[in-house]
């Protein structure tokens, strides 16, 4: 029983497409994440939506767009793929609450874009 | 502002035997956690070990412990009787404030060899 999923595992697409990762979660959590895992493999938070409310927006080109349509599942769309989007994306998710929880992560979603 | 940093960019260390993998961080926030994760070549993120800024002692789960140094601000994973299977990628990570969001910022990580 997979705890947070993630697809595609791989993706390749070409230059000015328009994609989407999809991730849903069977935790019964209600907060998750999105983050961005580059070539040199650092990490950063993009999104984050707590019980389908967009909690945490980091810097992100508004080319890409999370959805949440419920507390189980948020995707990913990415508009007008440019080549410094190829990365590996995470999604993660948590029980937050007045102490810190630790997230687990989906399997991740290598995008390559030529 | 935050910051988590690791200084090793590469470790390695022989089978059965422990090893240190270093973290400071930084906040001016009296409220945090410290999370270590694994990252296998296979690519998932594993979680491994959490600190609490309030904790009174260091946290342990099976072969890893972590020395936390509040006054340094340092917490550093400690693996004990290394594997094989434990050569991978460390992240030092944290989460901090009263208004919790669950925002984790991440180190640069460390990279594990274990050799037989």
């Amino acid at each position: 029983d997979t705890a947070v999923s993630q697809t595609p595992k791989y993706l390749v697409t070409q230059m000015g497409n328009d994609k989407s990762i999809k991730c849903e979660q069977n935790l019964g959590h209600d907060t998750m994440y999105w983050y961005k895992q580059d070539s040199k493999k650092f990490l950063k938070i993009m999104f984050s939506y707590n019980n389908k409310e967009l909690i945490i927006n980091e810097t992100v080109p508004n080319r890409f767009s999370p959805k949440s349509p419920d507390k189980a599942h948020l995707n990913l769309h990415i508009n007008s793929l440019e080549l410094g989007d190829s990365a590996v994306y995470f999604c993660a998710s948590s029980q937050v609450r007045t102490v810190f929880y630790e997230q687990y992560f989906g399997p991740g979603t290598r995008l390559t874009v030529t | 502002a935050q910051k988590i940093t690791q200084t090793q960019p590469g470790m390695f260390v022989q089978e059965k035997e422990a090893v240190t993998l270093d973290c400071t961080y930084d906040t001016s926030d009296p409220s945090y956690g410290l999370f270590w994760y694994k990252q296998p070549s296979s690519g998932e993120m594993i979680f491994l070990i959490y600190q609490g800024s309030y904790d009174q002692q260091n946290a342990t789960e099976g072969r890893y412990s972590l020395n936390f140094q509040k006054a340094r601000k340092s917490a550093n994973l400690v693996i004990s009787a290394s594997q094989l299977g434990d050569s991978a990628m460390y992240f030092c990570a944290m989460s901090w404030g009263s208004s919790n969001t669950g925002k984790l910022i991440f180190g640069q990580g460390t990279t594990l060899q274990v050799k037989p």
